[in-house]
C-alpha cells in the first residue's frame, strides 16, 4: 500500500531562518509527486511537479527536490506570509488519477 | 484564485436533511475529483470524473452521491449524514490524469 509520510508535523521559524521539510514516499512504480500549500479555510495551491531521482524546481523561496525515497522542500530566508501548511502528494504508476496525500507540515514564520 | 468555484462555502445541516454541494471548474479541464479533508488527516480521495474513468472509493458510504453532468460541473448530493462525515469538502480539477490537480476554496461541511 501507498505510503506517504511527511515531517516534521509542525515547525516553527524565524523570519530568515532556512529550512527543510521531509516527504518520504514508498511506492511500487512513482509517476509524480506533487507539493501543495494550503492555507486556513481554503483549499490548497499547487507549487511542483516532480517526476524523476535528480529532478528540481524552483518558486521565489521554495525549493523542491527528488531522490528515490524521498522528497525535500527547502525553504530559504522564508517570511511570515510563507506560514502555512505544506502537503505533498505522490501518484503511482497503477492508481490512474488516485493521489496519495501525506498529512502536511504545518510551518510557522514568525517576524 | 477563481479557476475552482465551490458553493456554499459553509453549510451546518441535521443527520435527516439532504443537501448538495456544487463545484464547477473554469478552467477546461477533462477531470474533476472530490476529496474529503478532516482535522489530522490526509486528503482521502472520495470520487473521480474524467473521460477515462470514473472511480469511487470503496470506502465512501452510500449517503454521499456524485452527479457530473459536463466536464465544468460536479455535485455531491448528501443524505441522511453522520457527525463524524463532518469535514472540508474539496473539489479538485485537472487537465488528464496524473497531472496536478487545482483545487477549489472548499465547503465546511457541519453535521449535527
Amino acid at each position: 500500500e501507498d505510503q506517504v509520510t511527511q515531517s516534521p508535523e509542525a515547525l516553527r521559524l524565524q523570519e530568515g531562518e532556512s529550512s527543510s521539510l521531509n516527504c518520504s514516499y514508498t511506492v511500487s512504480g512513482l509517476r509524480g509527486l506533487f507539493w501543495y500549500r494550503q492555507d486556513p479555510g481554503k483549499g490548497p495551491e499547487f507549487l511542483f511537479t516532480l517526476y524523476s531521482a535528480g529532478e528540481e524546481k524552483e518558486k521565489e523561496r521554495l525549493k523542491a527536490t527528488l531522490t528515490k525515497k524521498e522528497s525535500f522542500l527547502h525553504i530559504t530566508a522564508p517570511k511570515p506570509e510563507d506560514s502555512a501548511t505544506y502537503l505533498c502528494a505522490v501518484r503511482e504508476e497503477t492508481s490512474g488519477s488516485r493521489l496519495t496525500f501525506g498529512e502536511g507540515t504545518q510551518l510557522t514564520v514568525n517576524p | 484564485e477563481t479557476g475552482v468555484t465551490q458553493t456554499p462555502r459553509h453549510l451546518v445541516m441535521g443527520m435527516t436533511n439532504k443537501k448538495s454541494l456544487k463545484c464547477e471548474q473554469h478552467l477546461g479541464h477533462n477531470a474533476m475529483y472530490w476529496y474529503k479533508q478532516s482535522a489530522k488527516k490526509p486528503l482521502e480521495l472520495m470520487f473521480v470524473y474524467s473521460l477515462e474513468e470514473r472511480v469511487e472509493n470503496n470506502s465512501v458510504p452510500s449517503r454521499f452521491s456524485p452527479e457530473c453532468p459536463n466536464s465544468s460541473h460536479l455535485f455531491l448530493h448528501l443524505h441522511t449524514l453522520q457527525p463524524e462525515d463532518s469535514a472540508l469538502y474539496l473539489c479538485a480539477s485537472s487537465q488528464g490524469r496524473g497531472i496536478e490537480q487545482f483545487f477549489g476554496p472548499g465547503t465546511r461541511l457541519t453535521v449535527l
